[in-house]
């Protein structure tokens, strides 16, 4: 029974180039969220999608951030431009179903490094 | 969203009881109290839930006080695995789903 599996685990990008963060979720679960962590900061959410529909981002910063999960394969988280304060721990999560006494389970997380 | 306190440390030794506290004194009566922790280098964990009774499960109990304006997360037998950071979060019924996440509490373990 699988985990909520992120890849890469770790990620360097220069500035300027694009990085792409990939979540599969745990099995039969169709609600995926990402969240960040900058170093010595606490996680804030950034993205709650379901399947083919972004249902909440107002934790995304409003350029060169997106997120998809299409109907077959992974969630994407993509940072396009990456500046050196997207270094961070990017942790993507799921829940069988939506509702607030439904846990979310972490996948391990990509740390993303701009040098 | 109501707002959760919490200390930003505590210490405990291997093999005792360990009471997490959380003050939420504008929790409203939809709001669920959820706990999770982080482990080193790892992704956040869920621990616990519970909206009025006290809870258990493997992992700790969680008492909430009468009022539900504070909870204790309590692990009984602490252990070296069990060094996070804990969180303590609301979240409201038919509320938004993300979770928000405080500073939590960083927990130290002796051995």
């Amino acid at each position: 029974n699988a985990g909520v599996m992120q890849n890469p685990r770790h990620l360097v990008r220069r500035r300027g180039q694009e990085a792409r963060l990939r979540c599969s979720p745990m099995k039969g679960h169709s609600h995926v969220y990402w969240y960040r962590q900058l170093p010595e900061e606490g996680l804030k959410f950034m993205v709650y999608l379901q399947k083919e529909n972004i249902i909440d981002e107002s934790g995304m910063p409003k350029e060169r951030f997106s997120a998809e999960f299409p109907k077959e394969g992974p969630s994407i988280l993509r940072i396009q431009q990456v500046v050196r304060g997207d270094s961070a721990a990017y942790f993507c999560a799921s829940s069988h179903t939506s509702g607030s006494t439904y846990e979310q389970y972490f996948g391990p997380g990509t740390r993303l490094t701009v040098t | 969203d109501a707002k959760t306190t919490q200390p930003n440390s505590m210490e405990s030794n291997e093999e005792e009881p360990v009471h997490l506290p959380c003050n939420h004194s504008t929790i409203s009566g939809t709001d669920y109290i959820h706990w999770y922790r982080q482990l080193p280098s790892q992704g956040p964990e869920y621990v616990i839930h519970g909206l009025t009774s006290n809870v258990n499960n493997r992992m700790a109990s969680l008492a909430i006080a009468e009022d539900r304006k504070s909870s204790t997360l309590i692990l009984h037998r602490a252990t070296l695995r069990d060094a996070a950071v804990y969180y303590c979060i609301l979240r409201r019924i038919q509320g938004a789903q993300k979770l928000v996440f405080g500073q939590g509490t960083r927990l130290t373990i002796n051995p």
